[in-house]
């Protein structure tokens, strides 16, 4: 089974603090992906990256920046958190084509 | 602009009751759609996929319709079990690499 791995389940921050989210996949997937979830909206993609050290804009980048050192690892970061990125974030894997995106369990951010 | 639109925004049903939920789109071309669920605190999970040459695919008490015509899909859960309370998202992917995300239909069944 495809196992994607978020680092933290819930985090608390203050506004201002540089924010570091990790994801981990298992399957040696090309494809990973950074999304937000908030009430009322639905799932909004922030980054994607379709190989090591590449990286895409999605429809919200703002305030975000991300990181793909390595295949398996692909982070998102808060340069200087704000209120209004208090969320729940998502980190997804795919081979692409048909194949399903691969989600973590979230991982519930509060800033302060 | 591609969009997705689900309906209903949320719904709830006695355990053992049938339910219907829609999605419509926009995405064009169409290359597949997709039914996620997602539990409460868990990420999505795929169901099941349509793409355009299929109308109708089952997956165990699931069962899922595309009309690529009208550009409607449904997912139609026959004998609900409390189990089948979370959100259900459609997806839709056309020509980018990107696909679509709807907001999610929220299902609560109630025993």
């Amino acid at each position: 089974d495809v196992k994607v791995t978020q680092s933290s389940r819930y985090l608390v921050k203050r506004t201002g603090e540089k924010v570091f989210l990790e994801c981990v996949q298992d399957m040696d997937h090309e494809n990973m992906f950074w999304y937000r979830q908030d009430p009322g909206l639905g799932l909004r993609l922030i980054y994607f990256s379709y190989d090591v050290k590449m990286k895409e804009k999605g429809d919200i980048p703002e305030g975000y920046s991300v990181s793909r050192e390595k295949k398996e690892r692909f982070s998102l970061i808060l340069e200087s958190a704000s209120t209004n990125q208090t969320s729940m974030y998502l980190c997804a894997s795919s081979t692409g084509g048909n194949q399903p995106q691969h989600f973590g369990d979230g991982t519930r951010l509060s800033i302060l | 602009k591609n969009q997705v639109e689900q309906s209903p925004q949320s719904l709830i049903i006695l355990e053992g009751k049938n339910c219907t939920l829609q999605c419509n789109y926009t995405v064009s071309p169409f290359s597949n759609l997709r039914w996620y669920k997602q539990d409460t605190g868990r990420g999505p999970v795929s169901l099941t996929i349509m793409t355009f040459s299929e109308n109708t695919k089952s997956n165990g008490r699931y069962t899922a319709t595309l009309d690529a015509d009208t550009k409607q899909s449904s997912l139609h859960i026959t004998a609900s079990q409390l189990s089948d309370s979370a959100s259900y998202i459609c997806v839709v992917r056309g020509g980018s690499y990107i696909p679509t995300f709807g907001r999610g239909t929220s299902l609560i069944v109630h025993p």
